[in-house]
């Protein structure tokens, strides 16, 4: 079993739509949780970086952690074209952070 | 503001080649510095970390190997290469273990 698991897709949206992305992990080790975007031929870019169960907002996106379930969500609001890319959640514990396969994300005009 | 740089973006290289791609910060000392291979669909499998000049750790023993001359350089290279190690490489770097990784944009490496 994968650490952390996460639906590859694609999922493919209309514009303005919001986007539910989900994972989960096994290891109730991992502290702290992030969400990347990366677009293609490009590395991942950090989007939100958080630590307790809870919510946290940043403009449109909005990252969601429960750590009795062991669920990590991030939400996108009135979503754009632009935000077309392979979101990759992951997951830290001491000594290594660990990457979902990441899901591929097109929103359509 | 720190920057991460990798070169180059792209490489095709021959089975049993040599391979060495570069990894330079800028805006940062002594950071963490990690090496990635990102296949297709498979997320990202971490090759090497390290925390200090000379210091690497292994995290999958393999056809390649990692070096940090400088404090802010970081070196992947192999003797001979196989098919296996086609994929896309990414550098990224934090400032301790326990704050987020920053990637570089990657190389995209073809063996033929």
């Amino acid at each position: 079993q994968k650490e952390v698991e996460q639906d590859p897709g694609p999922l493919s949206v209309p514009e303005g739509a919001i986007v539910s992305l989900n994972c989960t992990y096994s290891n109730s080790a991992f502290q702290y949780f992030m969400w990347y975007r990366q677009y293609s031929r490009k590395g991942p870019e950090l989007l939100m970086y958080t630590y307790s169960s809870g919510n946290k907002e940043d403009g449109r996106f909005t990252a969601q952690v429960d750590k009795s379930s062991k669920y990590i969500s991030l939400f996108i609001r009135d979503s754009q074209p632009s935000d077309s890319a392979t979101y990759l959640c992951a997951a830290r514990r001491p000594q290594k952070l660990v990457f979902g396969q990441g899901t591929r994300l097109t929103i359509n005009p | 503001s720190q920057t991460i740089h990798q070169w180059p973006a792209t490489l095709v290289q021959p089975v049993g080649s040599p391979l060495s791609l570069e990894c330079t910060v800028e805006g940062t000392s002594n950071p963490n510095l990690y090496w990635y291979r990102q296949a297709a669909g498979r997320g990202l499998q971490l090759l090497f970390y390290s925390v200090g000049i000379g210091q690497i750790s292994s995290e999958v023993p393999q056809n390649l190997s990692a070096s940090r001359p400088q404090d802010r350089q970081f070196i992947l290279s192999s003797k001979k290469l196989l098919l296996s190690d086609s994929g896309f490489y990414l550098c990224a770097w934090s400032k301790t273990g326990n704050q987020p990784q920053h990637f570089g944009d990657g190389t995209r490496l073809s063996i033929l």
